[in-house]
């Protein structure tokens, strides 16, 4: 099956703990992209990467990392200078980053909770 | 602000009837995406329309664009209980950027 995978579902942080949420597409994409979403609210723009050892800061990078290694993981770590992490975490992956109209293939999300 | 902001928040219909959801934005774009989420899941893309189109149709769904008023609405019609999820509008500035509003919250009662 194609498609775009996350793990864990549910993640729990101690404070001053840096955490990694995965994220793996088989769908050959070069584009993939981190979202955070707050309850109510829409999506905001962690991190992207349009090519393999390629990332750029979207709106909300403060305290997230990423890296692009390989064309299909775009893993994210959310470190400790992250203040307010507790958030449900979307990965997103597209055929191209040049454009914004290509449909952006999401992942089922990681639920992070800081305790 | 968002560059999105759907209309109203949240929707509550019995199952057939139709829904309206409507999106605004403040800047010019080159296209308007749609997309579903169901609670607790990612997100699924509807349908897109480009900025020089007006309509557009998918199953029973029907998007209209009005640029003049920078806005657009969706609209699902002969509702089910399955369409129950929130509703986002994303925009498309040009680049790399997808802008997504906070989204419609619909619930369908059987």
């Amino acid at each position: 099956d194609g498609g775009i995978t996350q793990s864990p579902k549910y993640l729990f942080r101690k404070e001053g703990q840096n955490v990694t949420l995965s994220c793996e597409q088989n769908l050959n994409h070069d584009a993939m992209y981190w979202y955070r979403q707050d309850p109510g609210q829409g999506l905001r723009l962690i991190y992207y990467s349009q090519i393999v050892n390629d990332f750029q800061k979207g709106d909300i990078a403060e305290g997230y990392s990423v890296s692009r290694e390989k064309k299909e993981s775009f893993p994210l770590t959310v470190t400790s200078a992250q203040k307010n992490p507790t958030a449900f975490y979307l990965c997103a992956s597209s055929t191209q980053v040049r454009t914004s109209t290509d449909t952006q293939y999401f992942g089922p999300g990681t639920r992070l909770t800081v305790l | 602000s968002q560059q999105g902001e759907e209309d109203p928040q949240a929707l509550s219909i019995q199952e057939g009837e139709n829904a309206t959801m409507n999106c605004s934005y403040k800047t010019s774009i080159n296209n308007l995406q749609w997309y579903r989420q169901n609670s607790g899941r990612g997100l699924v893309h509807l349908i897109l329309i480009r900025s020089n189109e007006r309509e557009k149709h998918s199953g029973r769904l029907r998007v209209t664009l009005d640029t003049s008023k920078k806005s657009s609405s969706l609209l699902i019609t002969a509702s089910r209980a399955a369409d129950t999820a929130s509703y986002f509008c994303a925009t498309g500035t040009g680049g790399f950027k997808t802008i997504f509003g906070a989204g419609t919250r619909l619930f369908v009662k059987a």
